[in-house]
């Protein structure tokens, strides 16, 4: 079955620097890689995910890119607010209705 | 995007009695569901995947007689966690996925489970 890694599983940055959070996964049929914003006690959000057809995607603050080739894709978060501190999680599937395979999530920190 | 709900949020019970969640699709038709199980600054596993008028399909080393999953319309799946312990306390949420719906899957707020 699919393995997904993620590093680091903390992160901490002053706010206005870039944070960058990675994800390997090992199941080549994967085509579907979202990325999700969990804050305590409340369900995953969807901020941006990204399909095997195209290697990287953009939205304002945030972008994904990924590399099929070497089975990872990373998050990317510029000019960070401390709103952005929360629990970060990637995830891969087979897409439709397929099952989603979490990565072990990463803990963001904003410093003021 | 579309929604989805789920009820109770939150339940505390005794040890030994049974619990059911209900996970409910409120403008679309799901034909698959997803039930998660996380645990306190754990990512989230997941437990079953439920397919409309279907056995659920369980992940291994998931009881599927202790976890009872029924999805009988596009609308709604149910959990029902039997002779619950202390050690299933955990959050639970689900998802849901349908036609039209492309690759997204959209969760359920969660239901906080506490078993004394």
């Amino acid at each position: 079955g699919e393995n997904v890694e993620q590093h680091p599983s903390t992160l901490s940055v002053q706010e206005g620097d870039s944070a960058v959070i990675k994800c390997t996964y090992s199941d080549s049929a994967s085509n579907y890689f979202p990325w999700y914003k969990q804050e305590l006690g409340k369900r995953p959000q969807l901020i941006i995910d990204i399909r095997s057809n195209v290697g990287e995607k953009k939205d304002q603050r945030i972008a994904v890119t990924l590399n099929k080739t070497a089975k990872h894709f990373s998050l990317h978060i510029t000019e960070t607010q401390p709103e952005d501190s929360a629990v970060y999680f990637c995830a891969a599937s087979r897409g439709g209705n397929e099952k989603l395979t979490f990565g072990t999530g990463t803990r963001l920190t904003i410093i003021p | 995007g579309a929604v989805v709900s789920q009820h109770p949020s939150r339940v505390i019970c005794k040890s030994g009695t049974s619990v059911k969640i209900e996970c409910r699709s409120l403008d679309f038709q799901a034909t698959t569901m997803f039930w998660y199980r996380q645990f306190p600054k754990q990512s989230l596993m997941l437990m079953a995947t439920s397919n409309e008028g279907s056995k659920a399909t369980y992940e291994q080393g998931v009881e599927k007689d202790k976890f009872l999953i029924n999805h009988a319309s596009l609308t709604l799946s149910t959990l029902t966690v039997t002779s619950a312990h202390p050690e299933d306390s955990s959050f639970y949420i689900c998802s849901a996925s349908g036609q039209g719906a492309g690759h997204e899957q959209f969760f359920g707020p969660g239901t906080r489970l506490t078993v004394l």
